[in-house]
């Protein structure tokens, strides 16, 4: 099947400490997305990227970091510096295609506490 | 900068019950539209979308939506809900020039009581 795959599900972290949340896609999309959606906020773009080894800061990328080593993979790191990191993120991917929109497509998500 | 507004929050309806979902946008330029549905516990899934053409634009699950450019509307519509269309609703707008930027609203939450 292809598609995007988030893990793990659920996340639990202590205060402090940094963690990495993995994104996968087999769909061979250049593009890849993270945003956070928050209760009653919708959702908000952290980084994203449009080719393997570059990538640039969304709207609220204080406190994330991500690389892209692989065109399949676009880890998101965050940081202990993040000051509300207790959320769900979603992880997406597109085609990318001239200067065209291309639909995004989206993973299941991981749902991070911080205690 | 871009901003996308939905009007309700929470909407509760009984089955059978016309439903609409307003949106908003603030770019006046070209823009491609879209909204989005989340069911309980599953993928952010793609709805509908309009890119250009026929302004009155159909998706799935009998949903529909128009685009008003005067307006800056791009409203939600189905004629009659069901128990299973309980979700959350995110109407999102991508501004043209802008191949990845997506600006979403906050989301209406749908219930449908049987």
């Amino acid at each position: 099947d292809g598609g995007i795959t988030q893990s793990p599900k659920y996340l639990f972290r202590k205060e402090g400490q940094n963690v990495t949340l993995s994104c996968e896609q087999n769909l061979n999309h250049d593009a890849m997305y993270w945003y956070r959606q928050d209760p009653g906020q919708g959702l908000r773009l952290i980084y994203y990227s449009q080719i393997v080894n570059d990538f640039q800061k969304g709207d609220i990328a204080e406190g994330y970091s991500v690389s892209r080593e692989k065109k399949e993979s676009f880890p998101l790191t965050v940081t202990s510096a993040q000051k509300n990191p207790t959320a769900f993120y979603l992880c997406a991917s597109s085609i990318v295609q001239g200067v065209s929109y291309n639909e995004q497509f989206f993973g299941p998500g991981t749902r991070l506490t911080v205690l | 900068a871009q901003s996308v507004s939905q009007h309700n929050h929470h909407v509760i309806l009984s089955e059978a019950a016309s439903l609409e979902l307003g949106c908003n946008y603030s770019y006046g330029g070209t823009v491609n539209l879209f909204w989005y549905v989340q069911y309980p516990g599953q993928h952010l899934q793609l709805l509908l979308k309009y890119f250009s053409g026929d302004p009155l634009v159909k998706g799935i699950k009998g949903f529909e939506a128009e685009f008003i450019k005067s307006k800056f509307s791009f409203n939600l519509r189905k004629p009659s809900v069901q128990w299973s269309d309980t979700a959350e609703y995110f109407c999102a707008v991508n501004s043209g020039g802008s191949n990845y930027k997506l600006t979403f609203g906050k989301g209406t939450l749908l219930t449908v009581n049987p």
